[in-house]
């Protein structure tokens, strides 16, 4: 079974701008979680989808959207970059139970200049 | 305030060594994970555990419901296990992360 993927691996935006990063899930899996890791804050939970609907969202300004797909694919977009939004993003996905096992993709390293 | 609290921090150990780790977290929970990052971010999920204890191979995780502690034990640590090791929990709809620990064992 391929594992999660998410593209693309490295980005390098300029504040302003906005981007938009992918995650295709494990075969099966049906909920996708986003995490924002930093230096500083170390990794936060951004938002999970399962099946299409945003089911959980953390503490991150509106900036911060996903969606997800029929496939279960999903996005999330960054609008009106900011330094501080500089860090790895990661994808996780599961079956869509509470406590089931998440697997994690290899991430995507956005630098804001 | 965080709610998921590790120790130590950083972790330089000689191989053979075993190791411990600690997670004490402040909200009720249903069951604890246990991450492993190895340089360059890829994430493993190691362990999910709810009550008691669990093993996998030289890893063993342990946790204690009642006292809000979870541990993570290396047995014979190799250079191989040098990675960040994180705990979460997930109380309800969001996940809180400790900080990690930052392993380094030595040849």
């Amino acid at each position: 079974k391929a594992g999660v993927t998410q593209t693309p691996r490295y980005l390098i935006k300029t504040r302003g701008q906005q981007v938009t990063l992918s995650c295709s899930p494990i075969s099966g899996h049906r909920s996708v979680s986003w995490y924002q890791q930093t230096p500083g804050q170390g990794l936060q939970f951004l938002f999970e989808y399962f099946s299409e609907t945003q089911r959980n969202k953390g503490n991150f300004p509106g900036r911060f959207s996903g969606r997800q797909f029929s496939n279960s694919r999903s996005e999330m977009n960054v609008s009106t970059l900011e330094l501080g939004d500089s860090a790895l993003y990661l994808c996780a996905s599961s079956l869509g139970q509470p406590n089931n096992e998440q697997f994690f993709g290899p991430g995507t390293r956005l630098t804001v200049l | 305030k965080n709610e998921v609290e590790q120790s130590p921090q950083n972790l330089t150990a000689q191989e053979g060594e075993f190791i411990t780790i600690n997670c004490s977290y402040s909200v009720g929970i249903s069951a604890l994970h246990w991450l492993q990052q190895h340089p360059g971010g890829g994430i493993v999920s190691l362990f999910m555990l709810s009550s008691g204890k669990k093993k996998h191979g030289r890893l063993i995780a342990t946790i204690n419901i009642q006292e809000k502690h979870s541990s993570l034990h290396i047995t014979a640590s190799h250079p191989r296990d040098s990675a960040v090791y994180i705990c979460a929990v997930r109380p309800g709809n969001q996940f809180y992360f400790g900080t990690g620990t930052s392993l380094t064992v030595i040849p």
